[in-house]
C-alpha cells in the first residue's frame, strides 16, 4: 500500500501556543488529503477534506480558524492548531488519497497532541 | 448517520479463522464497502474493498452478499497481531460523499 508519513509523531504543549502537523504522501500524489480527530476509546471523527490548490471544506462544528489546514503541494498537507488549549488534545491522523474516482484512501501513523 | 453495523466485539483463537460481519442494508448501487483496521495508538490501515465480488488480497478475504445488504471480512489465520478494531465503511466512488466516514466498528481480540 502506499505511503503516508506525519511529523511529529507527538507533541506536547503550553496553552495557548500554536501547533503544526505536517502530513506527506511518500511515494504517490494525493490530490485530497483528510484530518481527522481522535479522542479516547472513540472513533475517528473527520475535521476536513482539502484539495490540491484549494481552500479546505470543513466538517459541521470544526472552526476553520482554530484549524488551519494548507495543502500546498500534491505530497504536503499541514494542519496548525492555533491557540491550543487542553481541550484540543486528541489524536490528529490525517489521510491521503490520488484523484482518480474510487481510489483507495491511506492514513497516516497520527499525531498524538498534549495541551498543558 | 451511521451506514453501517457491527457488533462491538468478538473474539477468536490464534490460527483460526476471524470472520467479522458487516451490515449495510441501505447501501447505494455504486457504493464500495471498505474495511480498515487500526491497532492500537496507530492510524487505521487499509485491508480490502469491494463492489459486488468476493475479494481476496494477502491479508484478508471480503465476501458480500448477492444483495449487497451485508459482507464479511474473512482473516483466515488470525494471529495476536490481528487484534485490532476493524472498521467497516461504505464509501461514493467520487464525489462529497467519497470521504470514509468511521462508525465504531469491532473489536477483535485474537487469544493465545
Amino acid at each position: 500500500g502506499a505511503v503516508v508519513s506525519q511529523h511529529p509523531s507527538r507533541v506536547i504543549c503550553k496553552s495557548g501556543t500554536s501547533v503544526k502537523i505536517e502530513c506527506r504522501s511518500l511515494d504517490f500524489q494525493a490530490t485530497t488529503m483528510f484530518w481527522y480527530r481522535q479522542f479516547p476509546k472513540q472513533s475517528l471523527m473527520l475535521m476536513a477534506t482539502s484539495n490540491e490548490g484549494s481552500k479546505a471544506t470543513y466538517e459541521q462544528g470544526v472552526e476553520k480558524d482554530k484549524f488551519l489546514i494548507n495543502h500546498a503541494s500534491l505530497t504536503l498537507s499541514t494542519l496548525t492548531v492555533t491557540s491550543a488549549h487542553p481541550e484540543d488534545s486528541s489524536f490528529y491522523i490525517c489521510s491521503a488519497r490520488r484523484g482518480r474516482p474510487g481510489d483507495t484512501q491511506y492514513f497516516g501513523p497520527g499525531t498524538r497532541l498534549t495541551v498543558l | 448517520d451511521a451506514k453501517t453495523t457491527q457488533p462491538p466485539s468478538m473474539d477468536c483463537a490464534e490460527g483460526r479463522a476471524a470472520n467479522l460481519p458487516c451490515n449495510h442494508s441501505t447501501i447505494s448501487g455504486n457504493e464500495y464497502v471498505y474495511w480498515y483496521r487500526q491497532i492500537h495508538s496507530q492510524g487505521p490501515q487499509y485491508i480490502i474493498h469491494g463492489l459486488k465480488n468476493n475479494e481476496t488480497n494477502e491479508m484478508a478475504s471480503l465476501i458480500i452478499t448477492e444483495d449487497r445488504k451485508s459482507s464479511t471480512l474473512i482473516l483466515p489465520h488470525a494471529t495476536l497481531r490481528d487484534t485490532a478494531v476493524y472498521y467497516c465503511i461504505v464509501r461514493y466512488p467520487t464525489g462529497a460523499n467519497s470521504k470514509l466516514t468511521f462508525g465504531k466498528g469491532i473489536t477483535l481480540s485474537v487469544r493465545p
